[in-house]
């Protein structure tokens, strides 16, 4: 039972590429929710998933986008890198009232 | 819009000093208040409050909700080097895109 997996640790990306920040999760939770952390900004919802198939927005969803196809997966696609993306990126899932299960984070830079 | 505000944002004290965190919130349909401990990586879970009244406890660490007054308290007695972190404080609520707002954070800082 491995929790909440996030690949890659570490991406650095020029200026307008794109990237898919990989997330996948083993416990059979239909919750799945990605954040951004920002120095001074606590964590910020981008984009969750009540499910496979249901996908909505989050509090700061412009330039990233994604899909459930699985239970298990909730990658995030960034389509354009801008310097603003740069921060560190942690996916969640959870079921029930509690049990939040965070994954340990990738940071991203975009130069 | 839901709002949780923790207080103070950073705190530094010395290695055996005890210290509390506070987290206030403003939230619609709350249903209950959760505290995580954040080192270098993910946060981890320490609490969940839904109860007023009902301290929490695990170790050093307690935890109180006050539903009237809309706030909890993080308290460490005995404080290490190890428990230097980010404390995050996050609302969740029966409504709202994903029912958890986050706090900004307290960075705790433990000098031996």
């Amino acid at each position: 039972n491995a929790g909440v997996t996030q690949t890659p640790k570490f991406q650095v990306l020029k200026t307008g590429q794109s990237m898919t920040l990989q997330c996948a999760q083993d416990m059979n939770h239909e919750y799945m929710s990605w954040y951004r952390q920002d120095p001074g900004m606590g964590l910020r919802l981008i984009h969750y998933s009540v499910g496979a198939g249901i996908t909505d927005q989050g509090e700061v969803p412009n330039g990233y986008n994604v899909s459930r196809s699985t239970t298990e997966d909730f990658p995030l696609r960034l389509l354009s890198a801008a310097p603003s993306q740069t921060s560190v990126y942690f996916c969640a899932s959870k079921t029930g009232i509690d049990g939040y299960t965070f994954g340990s984070g990738t940071r991203l830079t975009v130069v | 819009e839901d709002k949780v505000v923790q207080s103070p944002l950073s705190l530094v004290v010395h290695e055996g000093d005890t210290v509390t965190l506070n987290c206030s919130y403003e939230v619609t349909n709350f249903r209950s208040l959760l505290w995580y401990k954040q080192e270098k990586k993910a946060p981890t879970f320490l609490f969940m409050l839904t109860s007023s009244g009902i301290e929490k406890k695990s170790g050093r660490l307690s935890s109180i909700l006050d539903k009237k007054e809309l706030f909890s308290i993080l308290n460490i007695t005995a404080t290490q080097t190890g428990d230097s972190a980010i404390y995050l404080c996050a609302s969740f609520s029966g409504g709202g895109a994903d029912g958890l707002t986050f706090g900004k954070g307290t960075h705790l800082i433990i000098q031996p």
